[in-house]
């Protein structure tokens, strides 16, 4: 069964610092992996989706990276904002429906 | 745009009454759909799949139960809670197992 691991469970930094979450797979049979948000009490908000066969993505001030052979992926945020706070989720796909979450890490940004 | 709703948004139920939560995609047509539990601490997990009407998948095996009367809507039921039952709903969508998961808002289901 595949097991997905984000280190560290939670993290501050100071306003404007880059920083980059962590997120570890135990099978690299893995069809895609994506990124979430979540804000409290809210639903999941999508940020980034790497297909096995791309090595990373960005979006704005995010960027994504993903390498199968380590069993890695690391989400970079740069020039970090009050308005990043949040739980940042990952999630490993082997295809066929079957998706693996991590249990998260929450980021607070210090103004 | 698609627009995926839930609702009720919270919900408190006593042990062994029943629960029907709903949640309707908008904006796509055969979606592929999800429904899943948050506990506190803990990661999401994956209930039930449903490639169509009618096309249920089960990954965990629980007192609850989903159907998927129509093409966008997707029903979580249980005929009796259990205090374990407690947590976050959330359903989510795709066009294809391959692609991107798009998440609602999430029902706060508490059982007392």
């Amino acid at each position: 069964k595949q097991e997905v691991t984000q280190i560290p469970a939670a993290l501050s930094v100071p306003e404007g610092e880059n920083l980059v979450l962590n997120c570890s797979f135990t099978d690299s049979a893995i069809y895609n992996l994506q990124w979430f948000r979540q804000d409290p009490g809210k639903g999941l908000t999508s940020l980034l989706l790497i297909q096995s066969s791309q090595r990373e993505q960005t979006s704005g001030r995010l960027n994504a990276s993903l390498d199968k052979s380590s069993g890695r992926s690391t989400l970079y945020i740069a020039a970090s904002q009050p308005g990043d706070s949040a739980t940042y989720l990952c999630a490993a796909s082997r295809g066929g429906n079957q998706f693996y979450f991590g249990t998260g890490t929450s980021l607070t940004v210090i103004p | 745009s698609q627009t995926i709703h839930q609702w009720p948004a919270t919900l408190v139920q006593p042990v062994g009454s029943p629960l029907s939560l709903e949640c309707t995609v908008e904006g796509t047509s055969n979606p592929n759909l999800y429904w899943y539990r948050q506990a506190a601490g803990r990661g999401l997990q994956l209930l039930f799949y449903s490639i169509g009407i009618d096309q249920i998948s089960s990954e965990v095996p629980q007192n609850l139960s989903a159907s998927r009367p129509q093409d966008r809507q997707f029903i979580l039921s249980s005929k009796k809670l259990l205090l374990s039952d407690s947590g976050f709903y959330l359903c989510a969508w795709n066009v294809d197992w391959a692609y991107e998961q798009y998440f609602g808002p999430g029902t706060r289901l508490t059982v007392t």
